[in-house]
């Protein structure tokens, strides 16, 4: 049983086509959250939402919308890309009840490469 | 800010000690550990929570130093399987604070 699962696992577009990534997890987590990793495996937080509210929005450009239907699902879909966004798209899930003291559990992530 | 991991890369022997440092510019409510084999995603290690706690998982133990806002993961008697890029995560405040994570250190353990 996969706790985060995340599709697709590779994706290769052209500029300026529009994609989105899936993610789900079974852990009854009550936060998901996405990160990009860049070519330097730089982890960086993009969007995180807590039981279906958006409660982190990094600086992000407009055209990566997030939407979380559910608890237990949590989507990222992408206008317009550019090569620039060609990177690994991580989805992970936590339980923030009581704070930040619990581990984050990852998704085994969405390699897009932007051609 | 992102906190800072040092080195940035270690190469070891099997069988020898490391010591992978972080070091945040802002006070610290948490601190986790992960690492990252090439390819996968980040695995959970372990979280601190309090200032001068220390923890063990196996082989593998960390310690927090609220005061310096530092965080050092140990590991000792390498084998093989610790090879991997390694991850601090910090959390600045209680509540819904997202994690940061810091700029990695990539560790290989040779036979």
């Amino acid at each position: 049983d996969t706790a985060v699962s995340q599709t697709p696992k590779y994706l290769v577009t052209q500029m300026g086509n529009d994609k989105s990534i899936k993610c789900e997890q079974n852990l009854g987590h009550d936060t998901m959250y996405w990160y990009k990793q860049d070519s330097k495996k730089f982890l960086k937080i993009m969007f995180s939402y807590n039981n279906k509210e958006l409660i982190i929005n990094e600086t992000v450009p407009n055209r990566f919308s997030p939407k979380s239907p559910d608890k237990a699902h949590l989507n990222l879909h992408i206008n317009s890309l550019e090569l620039g966004d060609s990177a690994v798209y991580f989805c992970a899930s936590s339980l923030t009840t009581g704070g930040p003291i619990y581990g984050y559990t990852f998704g085994s992530g969405t390699r897009l490469t932007v051609v | 800010q992102q906190p800072v991991q040092s080195p940035q890369a270690v190469i070891l022997r099997e069988g020898e000690d490391a010591v992978i440092n972080c070091s945040s510019s802002k006070a610290l409510y948490s601190v986790h550990w992960y690492r990252q084999k090439h390819g996968e995603a980040p695995v959970f290690l372990m979280i601190l929570l309090k200032g001068g706690e220390q923890k063990g998982h196996e082989k593998i133990s960390a310690s927090f130093n609220e005061k310096k806002q530092q965080s050092s993961l140990y590991l000792t008697a390498s084998q093989l399987s610790y090879s991997g890029t390694y991850f601090c995560g910090t959390a600045n405040n209680f509540g819904n604070e997202k994690l940061t994570f810091g700029t990695g250190t990539r560790l290989t353990i040779i036979p």
